[in-house]
């Protein structure tokens, strides 16, 4: 089965810095790929995905890029905010109709103002 | 947006009762809905997968007996922990899938168990 491995498992940056989070998966036939945020004792938001089909998504701080050939995946904030201190999720599924997602283990992510 | 509603967000009761949480989606029909379990610190694990009208596949190594799903709706999926015991304790998550989406995942806010 599929297996995602995610980096680092914590990360503090200061508040106005990048913050990148690296993901890598193990089945060639994984093709899409959401990020997830978790907030303290919520359930995980959806704040940006992609599909194998293109090899970037952004949409303003965040963006995502996709390495295929390398099976690998990372998710980047631009000019950080102590709001977006939270635990980080990639995950990855085969879609066609799959909606089975394997997760990584998360990041925690610290903002300090 | 999707939306989907889990309920209760906090449940403690006492070992050896059994304890049902609700997972619905509010504006939008899911023939297929995901239960997840999270314990501290870690990451999502699938328990089951519970599809309308028909019965849950469950994940290897979850006790379809102690956790048992019903989806009698396109809105509804329940998960009744059975028998709960401090183990048990942990956070449910459930998330759901639009009909006619492309496996875009909606997740529930989670609910909390503690098993005393």
């Amino acid at each position: 089965g599929e297996n995602v491995e995610q980096h680092p498992s914590t990360l503090s940056v200061q508040e106005g810095d990048s913050a990148v989070i690296k993901c890598t998966y193990s089945d060639s036939a994984s093709n899409y790929f959401p990020w997830y945020k978790q907030e303290l004792g919520k359930g995980p938001q959806l704040i940006i995905d992609i599909r194998s089909n293109v090899g970037e998504k952004k949409d303003q701080r965040i963006a995502v890029t996709l390495n295929k050939t390398a099976k690998h995946f990372s998710l980047h904030i631009t000019e950080t905010q102590p709001e977006d201190s939270a635990v980080y999720f990639c995950a990855a599924s085969r879609g066609a109709g799959s909606y089975q997602l394997t997760f990584g283990k998360g990041t925690k992510l610290s903002v300090i103002p | 947006g999707a939306v989907v509603s889990q309920h209760p967000s906090r449940v403690i009761c006492k070992s050896g009762t059994s304890v049902k949480i609700e997972c619905r989606s509010l504006d939008f029909q899911a023939t297929t809905m995901f239960w997840y379990r999270q314990f501290p610190k870690q990451s999502l694990m699938l328990m089951a997968t519970s599809n309308e009208g028909s019965k849950a596949t469950y994940e290897q190594g979850v006790e379809k007996d102690k956790f048992l799903i019903n989806h009698a709706s396109l809105t509804l999926s329940t998960l009744t922990v059975t028998s709960a015991h401090p183990e048990d304790s942990s956070f449910y998550i459930c998330s759901a899938s639009v009909v006619s989406g492309a496996n875009v995942l909606t997740f529930g806010a989670g609910s909390r168990l503690t098993v005393l």
